[in-house]
């Protein structure tokens, strides 16, 4: 399985967009970017997942480069309740999907 | 629809004390998992089941055992507790169905083991 590199912490302003990097150098041609959030210590939440094109729901974008080597999620407005937890998450789609989460990145949302 | 549920929120064990963990679904899944996190850390699986009756070992499945006797639930058996088994343990369930790619979680069960 692909591993991934995320900046252990990050800060942003209220109201601006928020952009989280994911690095995934080894990625695999049938592996899916995955992100989930976690805030506090609520369990994980799904966020948005994508294999090659840029997608879009109504949480946030993923921008995936062209060599699939790494990824950004963008939450375009970003409220004080996305302070939480990210994890970026390589995974294949089919079958069982055992989810490998690494430490994340810890965005705080300033007013 | 409830989603996931755990029972019980929090519980606090001796060492050697057994227990035994319960993960309720709603949503007719398929699959279903058992992670635990440590402080600071990110998710690990331990167990995990791709249907009724029939289970696998994760990442870490070393001190626990589960069994999938219902769809809908998805138990995790501590025999012998010891004070490495201190976590938040979160269970989650996903579909089968092509389209659908999200794990649901549940709250989480805060374990403590003196």
């Amino acid at each position: 399985d692909a591993k991934t590199t995320q900046p252990p912490s990050m800060d942003c302003a209220e109201g601006r967009a928020a952009n989280l990097p994911c690095n995934h150098s080894t990625i695999s041609g049938n592996e899916y970017v995955y992100w989930y959030r976690q805030i506090h210590s609520q369990g994980p939440q799904y966020i948005i997942h994508g294999l090659k094109n840029n997608e879009t729901n109504e949480m946030a974008s993923l921008i995936i480069t062209e060599d699939r080597k790494s990824s950004t999620l963008i939450l375009p407005h970003a409220t004080l309740r996305d302070t939480a937890v990210y994890y970026c998450i390589v995974r294949v789609i089919q079958g069982a999907q055992k989810l490998v989460f690494g430490q994340g990145t810890r965005l705080t949302i300033n007013p | 629809n409830a989603g996931v549920t755990q029972t019980p929120k929090f519980r606090v064990l001796k060492t050697g004390q057994s227990m035994t963990l319960l993960c309720a679904q709603d949503m007719n899944h398929e699959y279903m998992y058992w992670y635990r996190q440590d402080p600071g850390m990110g998710l690990r699986l331990i167990h995990y089941s791709v249907g009724e009756g029939t289970t696998a070992k994760g990442e870490v499945p070393d001190g626990y055992n589960v069994s999938r006797l219902k769809k809908q639930n998805f138990l995790l058996g501590l025999e012998s507790a010891a004070p490495s088994q201190t976590s938040v343990y979160f269970c989650a369930s996903r579909t089968r169905d092509r389209g659908s790619y999200e794990q649901y979680f549940g709250p989480g069960t805060r374990l403590t083991v003196t």
